[in-house]
């Protein structure tokens, strides 16, 4: 049972437009949350977190928006640069020392 | 600071070959984990490592075996080389109390 769900596999965007990419999760112990940026033949890189007493957190371009009660969190990047795409992993952990589940990806497509 | 080393880059089995996949990390840090990343399958948890000398299951451990030789260094082993464990491997460790993984770059791995 999937406990960090990315329903969409890929989001294609223009150059200079916001994109959004969408997590939802279903465990509700889940107390920090994480966005991970992937490069091909890279290792994923750790973008932007957010911890569950807030609801939003920005870093330049990059703003995450959580909504506990709707289970549901969100990455905004604005404007969409060329070098944004990439794969994008929404993670979630229960705690400093437990153990980060990853979701599914979305892979982000920045059009010209 | 070369942060999270895994070798080899490359690898192609024959089925039923053995083989090690060696992962160092330079940062102190306590935790160490395997995952395998395969298409529309996100990130999965084969195996971890939370402190020297103690390592447990993820999600997907069957077919693998692991060893924390050390502080810096947690190798993954394949003992028979099956198809399906054709996948991309990463190597992530972590520092105790703190969120957030730091990932290698990867090791591919194709098994015919």
């Amino acid at each position: 049972d999937q406990q960090v769900k990315q329903n969409s596999p890929s989001l294609s965007v223009q150059e200079g437009r916001i994109s959004i990419l969408n997590c939802d999760y279903t465990n509700s112990m889940f107390d920090y949350f994480l966005w991970y940026k992937k490069y091909p033949a890279e290792g994923p890189t750790f973008l932007i977190s957010i911890s569950s007493i807030k609801d939003k957190n920005e870093d330049g371009r990059f703003t995450v928006f959580l909504n506990k009660s709707a289970k549901h969190l969100s990455l905004h990047i604005v404007p969409s640069q060329p070098g944004d795409s990439a794969v994008y992993f929404c993670a979630a952990s229960a705690g400093r020392d437990d153990k980060i589940i990853f979701g599914k990806g979305t892979r982000l497509h920045i059009l010209p | 600071n070369a942060g999270v080393t895994q070798t080899p880059k490359f690898q192609v089995l024959k089925t039923g070959q053995s083989m090690t996949l060696q992962c160092a990390q330079d940062m102190n840090h306590n935790s160490m984990y395997w995952y395998r990343q395969d298409p529309g399958m996100g990130l999965r948890l084969i195996y971890y490592s939370a402190s020297e000398g103690t390592t447990d299951k993820g999600e997907v451990p069957n077919g693998y075996n692991v060893s924390r030789l050390n502080k810096r260094e947690f190798s993954l082993r394949l003992e028979s080389a099956a198809p399906s464990q054709t996948s991309v491997y990463f190597c992530a460790s972590h520092w105790t109390g703190t969120y957030g993984y730091t990932f290698g770059s990867g090791t591919r791995l194709t098994v015919v």
